[in-house]
């Protein structure tokens, strides 16, 4: 069964600094792999997925993420954190071929300090 | 706006009693996925259905049960319900089952067992 782990509950950056948000992964065949985010009190918005191709993918508000295969890992980044990205941030990856369901991890909550 | 439609948003009930939450998909999609948010479970798949099969099923308890109809809306029942049972629920919506296609989410609906 496929899983995600997202090891750090929560990432504390400064403003302006570069931000990475960990996930690794584990499914059997092939992944797709997401991220999404999710302000208070609202349902979760995708930024970006990786179905092949190339490893790094662009998303939505200036993020993007980095596949790496052979650490089963796809962690989120951005280059300059903004007050704004504070929120939880989810993981969520699904088999290729198996089934259809989308597992998340347990999300991690972003603090981008002014 | 995601086009996903959860209703009610906020639902207050006691101990033992039975609760429906309703979810339309946006407009097009076949799947709808149902999820629930806790504090210190995260995200948890609870089971999605695909134009009107059920495909996948995750931690979903037996005391709930949930069916997509003809027009494509879903309905997830709870009963028996418990105080661990309050949390948020998600339903999410994509174009097909097994395909890259990201999940569109709904606003959730917060339910409260007292």
């Amino acid at each position: 069964a496929q899983s995600v782990a997202q090891p750090e509950d929560q990432v504390n950056v400064a403003e302006g600094n570069p931000l990475t948000v960990k996930c690794t992964y584990s499914v059997s065949g092939n992944p797709y792999l997401f991220w999404y985010v999710q302000y208070p009190n609202r349902g979760l918005q995708f930024l970006l997925k990786y179905i092949t191709g190339d490893n790094l993918v662009k998303g939505s508000y200036g993020f993007e993420a980095e596949f790496n295969k052979s650490q089963t890992s796809f962690h989120l980044k951005k280059p300059s954190a903004l007050v704004s990205d504070s929120a939880l941030y989810f993981c969520a990856v699904r088999d290729m071929w198996r089934d259809d369901k989308i597992i998340f991890g347990k999300g991690t909550r972003l603090h981008i300090l002014p | 706006d995601s086009g996903v439609t959860q209703t009610p948003k906020h639902l207050i009930t006691a101990t033992g009693q039975r609760v429906t939450l309703r979810c339309s998909p946006r407009s097009g999609d076949l799947s709808v996925y149902w999820y629930q948010q806790s504090l210190d479970q995260g995200l948890q798949f609870l089971i999605q259905y695909y134009n009107g099969e059920e495909r996948a099923k995750g931690n979903i308890l037996e005391r709930f049960s949930a069916q997509q109809f003809p027009d494509l809306h879903s309905e997830l029942n709870l009963s028996s319900l418990e105080l661990g049972d309050s949390a948020l629920y998600f339903c999410a919506s994509s174009v097909a089952g097994r395909s890259a296609g990201e999940l569109f989410f709904g606003e959730g609906s917060r339910l409260t067992v007292l």
